[in-house]
């Protein structure tokens, strides 16, 4: 069954701070891989997709890694700041030109930044 | 370009009653997915409409519905409905297949079922 794990489920820093969130994944045949960031009550905003052949991707602060051996990837945000408090959802996707069914979804990292 | 746009926002029903929820797409979309999102589940697919046929389905009750009209909008029905259908309601809209294509959401329909 395919399974996409997120950790830490909650995560508390101090503004300005760096952290970095996981993913692990158990998703045959591997396609790509999204992070996507929630405000509370809004919907997810994509951050970054990566393919097979992509090890690193930025988005501003926001830098993702692959690694498709070990099946891992991490969302490392620098220099945190307020409005960065939302959850992290990590995306993979099965099959390349599939539908949505083939899209499993992690449960999110839930981060908050403390002034 | 305008974003996906989801309405209503919000809604209030009660038990045994039915609800019809409206994603636009994104302008030259054509695929839109339906995704319910509690706190403990995380987002869970529903179904998803490509050029106004239903592609796929998730694991949900019959009560939950969809289609999708010539322009790409597409809608959802739940018919009586049940306290645990309390969630937000999500549609996300792609240019083509959503496993290849990016997914943009729109702000979500937050349903509370009395």
């Amino acid at each position: 069954k395919n399974q996409v794990e997120q950790s830490p489920q909650s995560l508390i820093i101090l503004e300005g701070k760096n952290c970095t969130l996981q993913c692990n994944y158990t998703v045959s045949p591997f396609s790509n891989l999204r992070w996507y960031k929630q405000d509370t009550g809004r919907g997810p905003v994509s951050l970054t997709i990566m393919t097979f052949s992509e090890n690193t991707k930025s988005n501003g602060r926001y830098t993702a890694t692959l690694d498709a051996d070990t099946k891992q990837s991490s969302l490392h945000i620098t220099a945190s700041q307020l409005s960065d408090s939302a959850s992290y959802i990590c995306v993979v996707s099965a099959t390349s030109g599939g539908g949505a069914d083939g899209l499993t979804f992690g449960k999110g990292t839930h981060l908050i930044i403390q002034p | 370009k305008a974003g996906v746009t989801q309405t209503p926002r919000y809604l209030i029903k009660t038990r045994g009653q039915q609800v019809t929820l409206s994603c636009s797409p994104i302008s030259g979309h054509r695929s839109v997915s339906w995704y319910q999102q509690t706190p403990g589940q995380g987002l869970q697919f529903l179904f998803e409409y490509f050029s106004e046929t239903q592609r796929n389905k998730g694991n949900f009750p019959g009560r939950f519905s969809g289609r999708q009209f010539s322009n790409s909008r597409s809608e959802m029905n739940v018919s009586t409905l049940e306290l645990g259908d309390s969630a937000l309601y999500l549609c996300a809209s792609s240019l083509a297949a959503s496993g290849s294509y990016e997914q943009f959401f729109g702000p979500g329909t937050r349903l509370t079922v009395l």
